[in-house]
């Protein structure tokens, strides 16, 4: 079946601007999350959708930084006013079993210039 | 505080030779550790999970409470081993579920 889907796949802005990064997670999987990998660093965690519970935001970096999820389907992740240090791939990754076996989609890289 | 620690970032073995990925982990309960890895050019996916203990392309991890490390190591090692590793650590953290990742060692397998 299909997996976790991304989009864009590359993503070029200009310091300053707002930016969206979709993710459309595996269908029946209830658990999202999103991941920020820069550039020769490992997976950093951003936020966790989990069902309708309350999303677990603890990771995110600043307020320019939210995450909206509809139901138990697609997923934006929105920074705002980006930043050069913003520049990384961010990875999607969904569950059907909480946080155990998490899916990846391919990431969106962003880049700012 | 729960962490994952992967102590090297890159990692060069021949090929046919033995490989090990160090992990280390710190957490106050019943963790569980699984192996990530990525291909390149290919999207992240899951090797292998302590609890399943099974052998997967030739990798084993075991858990060893004591020592509180979960090495990931394959007897001989294949040029298509070449990838990205994670250690990654699941449990409940400050009141939730998560998932820590290690920083990840790059493995190089030279012919």
């Amino acid at each position: 079946g299909a997996g976790v889907s991304q989009s864009p796949s590359n993503k070029v802005t200009e310091k300053g601007k707002d930016v969206e990064l979709r993710c459309d997670p595996i269908s029946g999987h209830t658990a999202l999350y999103w991941y920020r990998q820069r550039l020769g660093q490992g997976l950093e965690f951003l936020i966790y959708f989990q069902g309708n519970s309350a999303p677990d935001k603890s990771g995110l970096p600043s307020d320019r930084f939210s995450a909206e999820r509809t139901g138990e389907s697609v997923s934006t992740l929105t920074i705002q006013r980006t930043q050069q240090e913003d520049s990384a791939v961010y990875l999607c990754a969904s569950s059907s079993e909480g946080l155990y076996t998490q899916y990846f989609g391919p990431g969106t890289r962003l880049t700012v210039l | 505080a729960q962490r994952v620690t992967q102590p090297e970032k890159l990692l060069s073995v021949f090929k046919g030779a033995p490989v090990e990925l160090k992990c280390n982990y710190s957490y106050s309960g019943s963790p569980e550790l699984f192996w990530y890895v990525q291909y390149s050019r290919q999207r992240l996916q899951l090797l292998l999970r302590h609890i399943s203990r099974e052998s997967i392309k030739g990798f084993t991890a075991d858990l060893n409470k004591g020592e509180t490390s979960f090495h990931l190591k394959k007897p001989f090692a294949q040029e298509e081993d070449s990838a990205m590793y994670y250690c990654a650590l699941a449990g409940i953290i400050q009141g939730a579920q998560k998932l820590v990742f290690g920083q990840g060692t790059r493995l190089t397998i030279n012919p």
